[in-house]
């Protein structure tokens, strides 16, 4: 069974980078892209971007010029870097991976999240 | 960015009762969308892929349809165990995008 878990500072202040990694046990990142998923309190959610296993990335628009992220596959983890953070970047922070079959993507298993809040 | 409006944002209905969130593109995206089920506190939970196939183990009771910009979901016979937000999801273009949620509560 494949498992997720986020991991990382739960506060951060403005214009700091926020760091997280996701650590993936129970399967390897072989051949899967891996997101990270955001979710304000009491809002929806917003894809910030994918890594794929050979450390090819794509980004949220919105969010791209502050987003970094990388692979690790000797540790079998992935990272997330947001750098010059607001409050707005405050919000639950998911991983998850994503998996892609011929005609179909869909987001398949998910770490329990982590808060990240920003403030002085 | 695909822009997914999904209505309504919040329902509430009675255990047995039959219940329909409807989810709108902004533009064609075929059949690729997804719906997801997102518990108080915990990470959505993929229900629907393809906008009409139900992931093995989901109940029967759960099915969606639609195709191009307008799509459904729908519990046949509310449980209380449904009580969440659905969130429809779509994988067409990049940035992936989701609805807004659409929270159901018992009546």
């Amino acid at each position: 069974q494949v498992q997720l878990q986020e991991s990382g500072p739960g506060l951060v202040k403005p214009s700091e980078t926020l760091s997280l990694i996701c650590a993936v046990s129970g399967g390897s990142l072989s051949y899967y892209y891996w997101s990270w998923i955001r979710q304000p309190a009491g809002k929806g959610l917003e894809w910030i971007g994918r890594v794929y296993t050979s450390g090819s990335t794509n980004y949220n628009p919105s969010l791209r010029s502050r987003v970094t992220m990388s692979v690790d596959t000797s540790k079998n983890q992935f990272s997330l870097k947001l750098s010059s953070v607001t409050a707005a970047d405050t919000a639950l922070y998911f991983c998850a991976r994503e998996k892609v079959t011929t005609g179909t993507t869909v987001f398949d298993y998910w770490g329990q999240g982590t808060l990240v809040t920003v403030s002085s | 960015d695909i822009q997914m409006t999904q209505s309504p944002s919040s329902l509430s209905a009675s255990v047995g009762d039959r219940v329909t969130i409807t989810c709108r593109a902004s533009q064609d995206i075929i059949n690729y969308l997804n719906w997801y089920q997102q518990k108080p506190g915990k990470a959505p939970n993929l229900l629907i892929f393809d906008a009409s196939n139900l992931k093995t183990g989901v109940p029967s009771r759960f099915s969606g349809s639609g195709s191009g910009t307008d799509f459904t979901f729908t519990i046949s016979s509310l449980q209380p165990e449904d009580i969440a937000t659905y969130y429809c999801q779509q994988y067409d273009h990049l940035p992936y995008t989701f609805g807004q949620g659409t929270k159901l509560e018992i009546k």
